[in-house]
């Protein structure tokens, strides 16, 4: 079974312009969850989603938004960057169901210059 | 609110030598599980181990044990005759079981073993 691939591996941006991030998780999964990992911050859930739905929100600015598709791939938008949205930015997929695992994808690094 | 504390930001061993990893958590829920993820250098997070509020027995896989004490609200990780393999940065996290999706972790330890 293949696991959770996420597109680009990385990304460079200068501030001011906007990315979309990819993830695909491991067939018949259908939740999808991104992280942010920073330095100072750490690890901060930003969103899930389940079923093309946001059913999880963490406390980050709407210029994070997400979707999800009818085969449960997703993108994570983030626009107007700032140097600070430098960061490796974590998907994680699982059935969705409470006892269900997250396997996560080997993150896009993303740099703002 | 849930917080989960890795008070250890790094620990540097000779290999063979044996490593706790700490894990201390706060939450006002009831049920809930915890968790261990293993990040090497490539960056992806490599699942451990799960535990739910409701099981404090200790679980033993091969040279990695976990203690779990809800008494203490700790989550401790061991490896017995560590390797240079083990060499990553380890997470301690916590998700309410009502909460989705949504890990909430700790800063985590970086892990060295020395040859």
């Amino acid at each position: 079974k293949a696991g959770v691939t996420q597109t680009p591996r990385y990304l460079i941006k200068t501030r001011g312009q906007q990315v979309t991030l990819s993830c695909s998780p491991i067939s018949g999964h259908r939740s999808v969850s991104w992280y942010q990992q920073t330095p100072g911050q750490g690890l901060q859930f930003l969103f899930e989603y389940f079923s093309e739905t946001q059913r999880n929100k963490g406390n980050f600015p709407g210029r994070f938004s997400g979707r999800q598709f009818s085969n449960s791939r997703s993108e994570m938008n983030v626009s107007t960057l700032e140097l600070g949205d430098s960061a490796l930015y974590l998907c994680a997929s699982s059935g969705g169901l409470v006892d269900n695992e997250q396997f996560f994808g080997p993150g896009t690094r993303l740099t703002v210059l | 609110a849930q917080k989960v504390t890795q008070a250890q930001t790094e620990i540097s061993v000779v290999e063979k030598e044996d490593v706790t990893l700490d894990c201390v958590y706060e939450t006002r829920d009831t049920t809930y599980y915890l968790f261990w993820y293993k990040q090497p250098p490539s960056g992806e997070l490599v699942f451990l181990i799960r535990r739910n509020s409701f099981d404090e027995q200790n679980e033993i896989s091969g040279r990695y044990s976990w203690n779990f004490q809800k008494s203490t609200s700790s989550f401790n990780f061991t490896i017995t005759a560590s390797q240079v393999v083990d060499s990553a940065v380890y997470f301690c996290a916590l998700r309410w079981i009502q909460g989705a999706q949504k890990l909430v972790f700790g800063q985590g330890t970086r892990l060295t073993i020395n040859p």
